[in-house]
C-alpha cells in the first residue's frame, strides 16, 4: 500500500507570495494527481502527472519519479487560491485505486 | 450529462437502515471510483471499476458496503445496516483510461447522515 505524505499540513501566506506544497509517496506509481477542494465545495482536478512538469495559468506541478516526490507551486497567489490541495497517487502495489494525502489547507490573506 | 452526477445530494437515515447512493459518470468514461470524506478528514478510497474488469474492492471498510456498476455506466453504492460512523460525504469520480488521459472528474457528493 502506498503511503502519501503532504507538507505542510497548513499554510497561511500573504497575497502575491510564491507557494509550494510538497507530496512524497513510498511506492512507484503510474500517475499522480493534484486536486483542489474549496470550503464547502466540490473537488476539482488540477493536474495529472506521470513525469516532468505541467503548467496551467499560475499553477505549476512537477514530479520526480526517482525521488518519489511531487510539488505544486502557485505563483502570485491570490485569496481565491485559498482551498485544500490534495495529492493522490494511482497505482503502486498492483492496485489502481487512488491513495490520498491528507491535504494542505492553504489560506491566502489579502 | 456534462459532468458526474450523484444522488441524493443529502440523505438522513436511522441507524440500521439500508441506503443506496447513485453515481452517473460522464458518458464514455470507463473508470469509476467511489470515495468518502468524513467530517474534517481526508479522502478515503472505497472501490474502483474499470471497464469489464473485476472491481478493486480493497477500500471497502466492511461487508456492509457493496457497489455495482450496471452496463458499464451508472453505479450504485449500497450500505446495509448503517452505523453512525458511516456518516460522511460519499464522492464519485470518473475518468477515461490512463492511456487516454486519465484526468479525474468528481461529482458533488452525497452527504449521508446516520442518526
Amino acid at each position: 500500500k502506498n503511503e502519501v505524505e503532504q507538507s505542510p499540513q497548513n499554510l497561511t501566506a500573504q497575497e502575491g507570495e510564491f507557494i509550494t506544497i510538497n507530496c512524497s509517496y513510498s511506492v512507484g506509481i503510474s500517475a499522480l494527481h493534484w486536486l483542489q477542494q474549496h470550503p464547502g465545495g466540490g473537488i476539482v482536478s488540477l493536474f495529472m502527472l506521470s513525469s516532468g512538469k505541467k503548467k496551467h495559468g499560475r499553477l505549476i506541478a512537477t514530479i520526480n519519479i526517482q525521488e518519489k516526490h511531487s510539488s505544486l507551486h502557485i505563483t502570485a497567489s491570490h485569496p481565491r487560491d485559498s482551498a485544500v490541495y490534495i495529492c493522490a497517487v494511482r497505482g503502486g502495489g498492483g492496485a489502481d485505486g487512488l491513495t490520498f494525502g491528507k491535504g494542505t489547507h492553504l489560506i491566502i490573506q489579502p | 450529462g456534462a459532468g458526474v452526477s450523484q444522488s441524493p445530494s443529502n440523505k438522513v437515515t436511522e441507524k440500521g437502515k439500508d441506503v443506496e447512493l447513485r453515481c452517473d459518470p460522464i458518458s464514455g468514461h470507463t473508470a469509476l471510483y467511489w470515495y468518502r470524506q468524513s467530517l474534517g478528514q481526508g479522502l478515503e478510497f472505497l472501490i474502483y471499476f474499470q471497464g469489464n474488469s473485476a472491481p478493486d474492492k480493497s477500500g471497502l471498510p466492511s461487508d456492509r458496503f457493496s457497489a455495482e456498476r450496471t452496463g458499464g455506466s451508472v453505479s450504485t453504492l449500497t450500505i446495509q445496516r448503517t452505523q453512525q460512523e458511516d456518516s460522511a460525504v460519499y464522492l464519485c469520480a470518473s475518468s477515461l483510461p490512463r492511456r487516454a488521459g486519465g484526468e479525474l472528474f468528481f461529482g458533488e457528493g452525497s452527504r449521508l447522515t446516520v442518526l
